[in-house]
């Protein structure tokens, strides 16, 4: 059973514009998430976090908003850049596991 | 640069014969973790470690298994190799935060 779903497999978005990627989750245990960005034969690389104590958090081009009632998240990208191609990975654990929960991925295509 | 480098990179296999890939970190990181990626199905976990000795399963453990006899070293084991076994295996290990660094990937073909 998929806990952490991100339902849009694709995203084509315009260089410069914003790039929005979804998440949803099912357990209300998962307290901490994180965005994982993946090129084409190589590792997922880490890009933010949020902890459940927060809303939100931000990193240069890169925010993540939490909303627990909704058991959502997104990442917002701003401004997209070709680089950004990628697909992204959506991720939770909750403090008493180890273990993370990944999304299928959504892969995001950036066209100048 | 979490340090972790990932052995072979590349494998075709055929299908029964024994497999072994190895993660290797130098930072001394507690936990490390191997998963699956495979396509439609994001990654899913196949066992982990919270140190020397001390292993445990994961979502799809079924078909391997796993040593870690050294701190640095996280061994995992197909002992008889199948066609649905044919992946993309990524290590990774658990940083300061709770954030978990992934390895550079093995690609393993079983024939």
């Amino acid at each position: 059973d998929q806990q952490v779903k991100q339902n849009s497999p694709s995203l084509s978005v315009q260089e410069g514009r914003i790039s929005i990627l979804n998440c949803d989750y099912t357990n209300s245990m998962f307290d901490y998430f994180l965005w994982y960005k993946k090129y084409p034969a190589e590792g997922p690389t880490f890009l933010i976090s949020i902890s459940s104590i927060k809303d939100k958090n931000e990193d240069g081009r890169f925010t993540v908003f939490l909303n627990k009632s909704a058991k959502h998240l997104s990442l917002h990208i701003v401004p997209s850049q070709p680089g950004d191609s990628a697909v992204y990975f959506c991720a939770a654990n909750s403090n008493s596991g180890y273990a993370l929960n990944f999304g299928k991925g959504t892969s995001l295509l950036v066209t100048p | 640069d979490a340090g972790i480098t990932q052995s072979p990179r590349h494998k075709v296999t055929e299908t029964g014969t024994p497999v072994t890939l190895r993660c290797h970190q130098t930072e001394n990181h507690r936990y490390m973790y191997w998963y699956r990626q495979d396509p439609g199905h994001g990654l899913r976990l196949i066992h982990y470690s919270y140190g020397v000795k001390d292993t445990d399963k994961g979502e799809v453990s079924d078909g391997y298994s796993v040593s870690r006899s050294k701190t640095e070293d996280f061994l995992l084991t197909l002992e008889s190799a199948t066609s649905s076994q044919t992946s993309v295996y990524f290590c990774a290990i658990m940083g300061p935060h709770n954030e978990q660094f992934f390895g550079p990937g093995t690609r393993l073909t079983v024939l």
